[in-house]
């Protein structure tokens, strides 16, 4: 099956600054790769996703770009603030017939510093 | 509209006992899953469905049953609790998995096996 690797584990930015969370994926056919935000005791939220024939995607402060040779895509937020801060859950996942799973990463908990 | 409706938010069970979480959603949803959280471990899939009638496993389905009478409906049961199967669960639905559309969440269960 697919296996979805998130780094960092932890971030911690200065309110303004950037963050950039960054995930790897295994298996070539998956074409859909979502970006979760759950903020503490809270449900996941989608806040952006790109399909496999985009290579950036962009809205607002945050952005993903997807890179398919190399099998990775990642998150930026820009300007951030200290809402900003919660676990972010990247995803992949792939059309098959009837069935479809989302593999998850392992999250991101990030922290905007004021 | 109530979205995806999870209960209960709070759960205790002793090792042995059996239970059912409930998830509906009132969005007429094809798709229905449930998930784990776990610290460290991200979100995992334990079971889906893809219409009434239609459930499939997913990556952690052992210890746990699924079934899926209605449209709107998708509890999961657990037949003999453990302790391992301490976890929040989150049960998220989508309009359908043809397109790999948005998962909407439920506010999720925390269920501590003793």
């Amino acid at each position: 099956g697919e296996n979805v690797e998130q780094h960092p584990s932890t971030l911690s930015v200065q309110e303004g600054d950037s963050a950039v969370i960054k995930c790897t994926y295994s298996d070539s056919a998956s074409n859909y790769f979502p970006w979760y935000k759950q903020e503490l005791g809270k449900r996941p939220q989608l806040i952006i996703d790109i399909r496999s024939n985009v290579g950036e995607k962009k809205d607002q402060r945050i952005a993903v770009t997807l890179n398919k040779t190399a099998k990775h895509f990642s998150l930026h937020i820009t300007e951030t603030q200290p809402e900003d801060s919660a676990v972010y859950f990247c995803a992949a996942s792939k059309n098959w017939g009837t069935g479809n799973q989302f593999y998850f990463g392992t999250g991101t908990s990030l922290t905007v510093i004021p | 509209n109530a979205g995806v409706t999870q209960t209960p938010k709070f759960q205790v069970l002793k090792t042995g006992q059996s239970m059912t979480l409930q998830c509906a959603q009132d969005m007429n949803h094809e798709y229905m899953s449930w998930y784990r959280q776990d610290p460290g471990m991200g979100l995992r899939l334990i079971h889906y469905s893809v219409g009434a009638g239609i459930t499939d496993q997913g990556e952690v389905p052992n210890g746990y049953n699924v079934s899926r009478s209605t449209t709107e409906d998708f509890p999961l049961r657990l037949l003999s609790a453990a302790p391992s199967q301490t976890s929040v669960y989150f049960c998220a639905s989508s309009y359908t998995l043809a397109t790999n559309e948005k998962l909407f969440f439920g506010s999720g269960t925390q269920l501590s096996v003793l």
